[in-house]
């Protein structure tokens, strides 16, 4: 079965440090997503992406955040200057539709220290 | 606030028996799905019901969606010990994002 495949699965950062979070969604899919989880809290929304350009993007989307699809398989997240507060798990997400169900990676668990 | 809210937030039971859990939510909807969550791990996607929809099955899974009431239930039959898990409903309204739930935590003991 296709899955998203998200790498690194762990990653450790200096407070300030920019990182880049990559996704590789399912080939035939047209969105794909970021969400984020702070442990022990809901799964939050981050971005939408669609036909090469951010559909939607929630509160903490600041400017520190940015997404990119640089080829035809790949979709990154870098944060700019990661804070403590960034520390979470990221997952990326890709569907064949908007009234579709989503498949989700398993996730980068970023710890900023 | 659109998002759904799960009901009960965790729940025990034994192998075999069924699992029940709610989800309510506050604001019109395009779809809701249901989603399970293993320890540290990702998301798997279970089941989306639309709007016009009221009922839906995929394998021991049964969905329910009333729209009146705003709610929706996931059942799980004859529950295993590898359905333990998280499992968060999901709503999505006018821009089709869904927004999650805190979840339920089931353990399910054999």
């Amino acid at each position: 079965e296709p899955e998203v495949t998200q790498t690194p699965s762990h990653q450790v950062t200096q407070m300030g440090q920019e990182v880049i979070l990559r996704c590789v969604p399912i080939s035939n899919h047209l969105y794909f997503y970021w969400y984020r989880q702070i442990l022990g809290q809901k799964v939050e929304f981050l971005v939408s992406f669609y036909n090469n350009e951010i559909s939607e993007k929630s509160e903490i989307f600041d400017d520190q955040f940015s997404v990119e699809r640089p080829d035809g398989s790949n979709f990154t997240l870098k944060i700019r200057s990661t804070k403590l507060e960034d520390s979470a798990m990221y997952f990326c997400a890709s569907s064949q539709g908007l009234d579709y169900g989503y498949t989700f990676g398993s996730g980068t668990r970023l710890t900023v220290v | 606030s659109q998002q759904g809210e799960e009901d009960p937030q965790a729940l025990s039971i034994q192998e075999g028996e069924n699992a029940t859990m709610n989800c309510s939510y506050k604001t019109s909807i395009n779809n809701l799905q249901w989603y399970r969550q293993n320890s540290g791990r990702g998301l798997v996607h279970l089941i989306l019901i639309r709007s016009n929809e009221r009922e839906k099955h995929s394998g021991r899974l049964r969905v329910t969606l009333d729209t009146s009431k705003k709610s929706s239930s996931l059942l799980i039959t004859a529950s295993r010990a590898a359905d333990t898990a998280s499992y968060f409903c999901a709503t999505s309204g006018g821009s089709y994002i869904p927004t999650f739930g805190r979840g339920t935590s089931l353990i399910v003991h054999p």
